[in-house]
């Protein structure tokens, strides 16, 4: 099946630093991945979608200027929080778009950031 | 805009069987899916619907009713690794959008 990976899986750091997650397709190329945001004991909430080649889509609401999104390969979409506060503490998550004609997306493992 | 509804907590007994069931308002519609996801993990694909009707893997069934728009995922042989929240989200010419989830607690 479709693996995506995340790294790290999780991630302390101090308010005002930035930290990029990648996430990563494995074993199918993927033109399009989505990061998702996940506070505790809530839903996941789209914050952006991830398009190879060309500027991410941000769901109203999502700073694209603190939240920067780059899919330079078919494989890799990374997300870096700029100057981190400790409200951006939270459960991140990006999936990858199947192909073939089923919308299916495939889910990484998540990587949890705490900002001190 | 999109919604979904479904309930928030439900709790059964190991070995039975429990429904959940979500209600969606969205344009575009392709498809239902479900997803679980255990307390510090991320979520894993049950099933999808695209179409009409029962899909059954395993102990795990969805159902869809288009008209209705209205589905459920039905778990039976409820076990104790069970306990998880499960997501509705549906599908459609936008990314997946997730209910607020269904805490799941299996009790002995």
């Amino acid at each position: 099946g479709a693996v995506v990976s995340q790294h790290p899986s999780w991630v302390i750091c101090k308010s005002g630093t930035s930290v990029k997650i990648e996430c990563r397709s494995l074993d199918f190329q993927a033109t399009t991945m989505f990061w998702y945001r996940q506070f505790p004991k809530q839903s996941l909430m789209l914050m952006a979608t991830s398009n190879e080649g060309s500027k991410a889509t941000y769901e109203q609401g999502v700073e694209k200027d603190k939240f920067l999104i780059n899919h330079a390969s078919l494989t890799l979409s990374t997300l870096t929080v700029t100057s981190a506060h400790p409200e951006d503490s939270s459960f991140y998550i990006c999936s990858a778009l199947s192909g073939g004609g089923r919308y299916e997306q495939y889910f990484g493992p998540g990587t949890r950031l705490t900002v001190t | 805009g999109q919604s979904l509804e479904q309930p928030s907590e439900v709790t059964a007994v190991e070995g039975a069987i429990v429904q959940i069931n979500c209600t969606y308002q969205t344009s575009g519609f392709y498809g239902l899916s479900w997803y679980q996801q255990h307390d510090g993990g991320a979520p894993t694909f049950l099933s999808y619907n695209g179409l009409d009707g029962l899909e059954e893997t395993g102990r795990f069934s969805s159902f869809l009713s288009r008209s209705d728009s209205y589905g459920y995922l039905l778990l039976q042989e409820l076990q104790m690794k069970d306990s998880a929240s499960y997501f509705c989200a549906v599908s459609g010419n936008t990314p997946l959008v997730f209910g607020k989830g269904t805490r799941l607690s299996v009790i002995a």
